[in-house]
């Protein structure tokens, strides 16, 4: 079985500023790991996801995520700020193999202020 | 790519009522689709994956016989609240499964349920 936690359920952040939004899993075999992004009454965007390959994975909107295996972490980063990354935003993880069921993180309200 | 359609975006029925939502995949053909529900300011839950040809596969504490699942074609997979009630109220999202293994998950925009 997998779950992912999520450090912090707000965040705030001044525009301009780093954006740093935790995630870790646990996984028995090795994951795939999502980072989306929800905006008030809609669905998710998926903003990045790691597969296989290189663990730093870079994403739409100037996001990007490193897979660390060592601290099981996949955490979501953005060098500056914008006010429209103001959102709702989920980490989750699936294992490698054929279609699978999501587990996501309880989310992280990002409020960017001016 | 990978674009995932919800209709209606929002509804609003009566005790007792059945509402159809529906989930299409606009460019690309989804064996697998999968169905959400969400509660205020809580993250996702999932409620059945829905596959083509085949019946849904439900989580448990979901009733099957009040969320009927349909995935008729590789686009198009609908939910059905069958007698709804008020307790059914909520942001149902649909997301459809895409990649070489079937790993990511596309999601649609949600349907707003309001059961008077």
């Amino acid at each position: 079985a997998q779950s992912v936690t999520q450090l912090g359920s707000h965040v705030s952040v001044s525009e301009g500023a780093l954006v740093l939004l935790r995630c870790n899993y646990s996984s028995s075999v090795p994951p795939y790991l999502f980072w989306y992004v929800q905006y008030p009454n809609q669905g998710l965007q998926l903003l990045l996801k790691y597969t296989t390959g290189a663990t730093l994975v870079k994403g739409i909107n100037g996001f990007e995520a490193e897979f660390k295996k060592s601290e099981t972490s996949f955490h979501l980063t953005k060098p500056s700020a914008h006010m429209s990354d103001a959102a709702e935003y989920f980490c989750a993880v699936t294992l490698s193999g054929s279609a699978r069921q999501l587990t996501f993180g309880s989310g992280t309200q990002l409020t960017v202020l001016p | 790519g990978a674009v995932v359609s919800q209709h209606p975006s929002r509804v609003i029925c009566k005790s007792g009522t059945s509402v159809k939502i529906e989930c299409r995949s606009l460019d690309f053909q989804a064996t697998t689709m999968f169905w959400y529900r969400q509660f205020p300011k809580q993250s996702l839950m999932l409620m059945a994956t829905s596959n083509e040809g085949s019946k849904a596969t439900y989580e448990q504490g979901v009733e099957k016989d009040k969320f009927l699942i349909n995935h008729a074609s590789l686009t198009l997979s609908t939910l059905t609240v069958t007698s709804a009630h008020p307790e059914d109220s909520s942001f149902y999202i649909c997301s459809a499964a895409r990649g070489t293994n079937q790993e990511t998950q596309y999601f649609g925009p949600g349907t707003r349920l309001l059961v008077l």
